[in-house]
């Protein structure tokens, strides 16, 4: 059973990068797509961007300008770097398995990220 | 981009009852969505792919259809476990959610 972990500062402040790794365990990370997703406080879902194993990436285009994901197969791990964040980036932050359907087949358990001085 | 419309916003119903849910698409998906049902604290859990396929381990009461821009998730009698907020996500091209919809005990 794959499972994923993210961590990273629960604080942020404004205008710095928010950075989170996601831990993958009980597979290998060198298959199919990992995602991120947010969700603001009492919110929706909000795609953010995925990963594949080998190292490309899409990336939702209203965040496409401060976003980068990146992946490191040896540590089994992908991470996600948000830069110049605003309150408005507050949110739970979520790590996420792709299958090769491009559906979302499992996630991590989430992250609380707050943005503030 | 794709943008995904979900009606209602939130959704009053009884435990027994049926219950469908719209997700409408601004341009065509062919049959590239999916369902997630999603309960407070914790990450959503993929129950229809493509639109129509069973997630397995679902229960049999969840159905999806559609296909182009129109979609529908049908609870055939609500359970008391199916009050939760639902997202439909298209992956025709990137991926977008719909704002979700709340079903809530009336």
């Amino acid at each position: 059973q794959v499972q994923l972990q993210e961590s990273g500062p629960g604080l942020v402040k404004p205008s710095e990068t928010l950075s989170l790794t996601c831990t993958v365990s009980g597979g290998s990370i060198s298959s199919y797509y990992w995602s991120w997703i947010r969700q603001p406080p009492g919110k929706g879902l909000e795609w953010i961007g995925y990963i594949y194993y080998s190292g490309s990436t899409n990336y939702n285009p209203s965040l496409k300008s401060r976003v980068t994901i990146s992946v490191d197969t040896s540590k089994n791990q992908f991470s996600l770097k948000l830069s110049s964040v605003t309150a408005a980036d507050t949110a739970v932050y979520y790590c996420a398995r792709v299958d090769a359907t491009m559906i979302v087949v499992g996630w991590g358990q989430g992250t609380l990220v707050t943005v503030s001085s | 981009d794709i943008q995904m419309t979900q009606s209602p916003s939130t959704l009053s119903a009884s435990v027994g009852d049926r219950v469908t849910i719209t997700c409408r698409a601004s341009q065509s998906i062919s049959s590239w969505l999916a369902w997630y049902q999603q309960k407070p604290g914790k990450a959503p859990k993929l129950l229809i792919y493509k639109a129509s396929s069973l997630e397995s381990g679902v229960p049999s009461r969840f159905s999806g259809s559609g296909s182009g821009t129109e979609f529908t998730l049908t609870i055939s009698s609500l359970q008391p476990d199916d009050f939760a907020t639902y997202y439909c996500q298209q992956y025709n091209s990137l991926w977008t959610f719909g704002q979700g919809t709340k079903v809530e005990i009336k």
